[in-house]
């Protein structure tokens, strides 16, 4: 079975930083692309980065460049965020999804559960 | 930067036919992807690449795209459907994946 699980969410003061991990399970993850998306409190989704199989392509929302580098160790079958200068804007539930194989992100599958970043002082 | 409407939300009676709309800029160049998402859980993929269903979605979700509008269509509505729907697309042209603003689909 495929599986996603974040972890590394909580309350972080203005200015902060955080890293999100996701880990998974079930499928070879060295040939899928994968994605962060957030979903603000009552909002809507929004993508926040991509990075494919083999880290050679990257990308980012104009909302979260130069803030949040996504990055990605095969070996441990993990997906990291790095978030700084974290602002307000930045409070959502954090999902991690499976991509499909490429260099670039087409349609999200699975997603994991999520994880609750909190951004306030 | 490209943008996706959808409307806010749609009413449909059970067993009726439900049509979730999805407008963009020559929408129907680009391939279109629609997600539901149930309250308290995280999105599932119900149609990618305009029409094709992953395995376990019924057959009762079907989706086209042409033109301006890409459309999910939920045949014989079911109480179980009431959730929100979400297209997206991957922008080639800025290199951005992009989300419609959502539509709530509530079952009377």
């Amino acid at each position: 079975e495929v599986q996603l699980v974040e972890s590394g969410g909580g309350l972080v003061k203005p200015g902060g930083s955080l890293r999100l991990s996701c880990a998974a399970s079930g499928f070879t993850f060295s040939s899928y692309s994968m994605n962060w998306v957030r979903q603000a409190p009552g909002k809507g989704l929004e993508w926040v980065s991509s990075i494919s199989s083999s880290s050679s392509y990257i990308y980012y929302a104009d909302s979260v460049k130069g803030r949040f580098t996504i990055s990605r160790d095969n070996a441990k079958n993990s997906l990291y965020l790095q978030m700084n200068s974290l602002r307000a804007e930045d409070t959502a539930v954090y999902y991690c999804a499976r991509g499909v194989s490429g260099s670039y992100p087409e349609w999200f599958d699975p997603w994991g559960q999520g994880t609750l970043v909190t951004v306030s002082s | 930067s490209y943008v996706l409407t959808q409307p806010p939300s749609v009413s449909v009676a059970p067993g009726k036919t439900a049509r979730i709309t999805c407008g963009g800029n020559n929408i129907g160049s680009k391939s279109v992807h629609w997600y539901q998402q149930k309250p308290g859980q995280a999105p599932v993929l119900v149609i990618y690449y305009d029409s094709d269903r992953p395995s376990g979605i019924p057959e009762r979700f079907s989706g086209s795209n042409s033109g301006n509008t890409a459309t999910l269509t939920i045949s014989r509505v079911e109480a179980g459907d009431e959730a929100d729907y979400y297209c997206q697309v991957w922008d080639s042209s800025s290199d951005l994946v992009v989300f419609g603003g959502g539509t709530k689909l509530t079952v009377l």
